[in-house]
């Protein structure tokens, strides 16, 4: 079993719609949990960070964490065709390094 | 711009030669991270820094890799006798340490190919 795992995808929603990315993780002592966008041929960017239980809103993007149940996810409202690429989870447990999961690719159809 | 810049940005080598690939990270981060990543895979730790010293390194991680960051600053990743497996996308990323959630942020990354 990965320490992270992601539905490799790939996931299709319509523009406009509300897209679903989640990840489970292993190590029950993570603490910080993030989301990073990487599109093809280039490097993550991150675009949210979470580390209490609840819901974590910018803009269209909303991480939502529980530790109870090792489960993160980030949903994408209003999906447009810019969001298309991979979206990767990754979690830290403050010690220095962030595991990864593989990705998800995402595709927004106009 | 005052983001993590890395170079080269490509680089292209034979096997069993030596290469080196420097990364500077964003000024006030004190923590430097180096992964690789492959196509479809995550990116994969390989050792990190904070300022100067080597905290960690992976247990994955031939000896033929080597890393330093010698006045706390930029740092640089040498692989010797370079094989067709070290193939992939070599990512530096800086933190600073002790912020709340140590957001790491990655720099272009250096896109390593061996004949």
């Amino acid at each position: 079993q990965k320490e992270v795992e992601q539905n490799s995808g790939p996931l299709s929603v319509p523009e406009g719609a509300i897209a679903s990315l989640n990840c489970t993780y292993s190590d029950r002592v993570s603490q910080s949990f993030f989301w990073y966008r990487q599109y093809s041929g280039k490097s993550p960017e991150l675009i949210m960070s979470i580390y209490s239980n609840g819901d974590k809103e910018d803009g269209r993007f909303t991480a939502q964490l529980n530790k109870a149940s090792q489960y993160v996810s980030l949903l994408i409202r209003d999906s447009q065709p810019s969001d298309s690429a991979t979206y990767l989870c990754a979690v830290n447990t403050n010690a220095g390094k962030s595991t990864f999961g593989d990705g998800t690719t995402l595709t927004v159809k106009p | 711009d005052t983001g993590v810049s890395q170079d080269p940005r490509h680089k292209i080598t034979k096997r069993g030669q030596n290469v080196t690939f420097r990364c500077d990270p964003i000024s006030e981060h004190n923590r430097l991270y180096w992964y690789r990543q492959t196509l479809g895979q995550g990116p994969e730790f390989l050792t990190y820094f904070q300022n100067e010293a080597q905290l960690e390194k992976s247990r994955l991680l031939s000896d033929r890799f080597s890393a330093e960051r010698p006045k706390g600053s930029f740092s640089t990743l040498e692989i010797q006798r370079t094989e067709q497996g070290d193939s992939a996308m070599y990512l530096c990323a800086s933190s600073l340490a002790g912020s709340p959630y140590n957001e790491q942020f990655f720099g272009p990354g250096t896109r390593l190919t061996v004949l």
